[in-house]
């Protein structure tokens, strides 16, 4: 079984700058959820991915966007980067069946994001 | 909306020692899912436990194991028999039973293991 994989492991970006970053789900999972971790901070879901649509999103704005692809992986796309988008970024894989959500979420090691 | 609080930033314990590390949680509905997630400094977020808000019984994963107490709203994790791999921060995490899986996460808790 493969489990929930991330690139880039690190990246280093200028304010204004626009950043993607990529997400496999574990083999089986067809559902990928995006969170936000600040230093020191609880992780802050960002979006929800399932059948290659936003199903769910919480509070940041537009220039947070994603995508899924058919082989269920995942881009979270970062426009006009602001200083405060420095965090850890964490992608979750899951199943969902028929609507319904499997409870359990299980993470990548996530994408250090610095912006200068 | 929830909320979850872990009122101990930080902990540390003797190997070998038991620790409890709490959390307590905000939410209208009755059906909900609650977990603990360890993050040691890999990053690397590790599902540790989970309980169905719907099942009495407290959840137990070897050294692992919650007092899930529904009326309280508090779900504390118990590690006995600590080893210096349990070293890391501890997510107490809530998950509506419907809906999407938005995972709402606390501040978390610094456990250390002194050997």
């Amino acid at each position: 079984e493969t489990g929930v994989t991330q690139s880039p492991t690190h990246l280093i970006k200028t304010r204004g700058q626009q950043v993607t970053l990529r997400c496999s789900s574990q083999s089986g999972h067809n559902t990928v959820s995006w969170y936000q971790q600040a230093l020191g901070q609880g992780p802050q879901f960002i979006f929800q991915y399932y059948r290659e649509e936003e199903n769910g999103r919480g509070n940041f704005p537009p220039r947070f966007s994603g995508l899924q692809f058919p082989n269920y992986s995942s881009e979270l796309n970062v426009n006009a980067l602001e200083l405060d988008d420095s965090a850890l970024y964490l992608c979750a894989s899951s199943l969902t069946t028929s609507g319904l959500a499997t409870d359990t979420q299980y993470f990548g090691p996530g994408t250090r994001l610095t912006v200068l | 909306a929830q909320t979850v609080t872990q009122s101990q930033p930080e902990m540390s314990v003797q190997e070998a020692e038991t620790v409890t590390l709490s959390c307590t949680y905000d939410t209208s509905e009755s059906n909900y899912y609650l977990f603990w997630y360890k993050q040691p400094p890999s990053r690397q977020m590790i599902l540790v436990i989970r309980q169905e808000a719907y099942k009495q019984q407290n959840a137990t994963e070897n050294r692992f194991s919650v007092n899930f107490q529904k009326a309280a709203k508090s779900f504390s994790l118990k590690i006995s028999d600590s080893q210096l791999g349990d070293t890391a921060m501890y997510f107490c995490a809530f998950r509506s039973y419907f809906g999407n899986e938005k995972l709402t996460f606390g501040t978390g808790t610094r456990l250390t293991i002194i050997p």
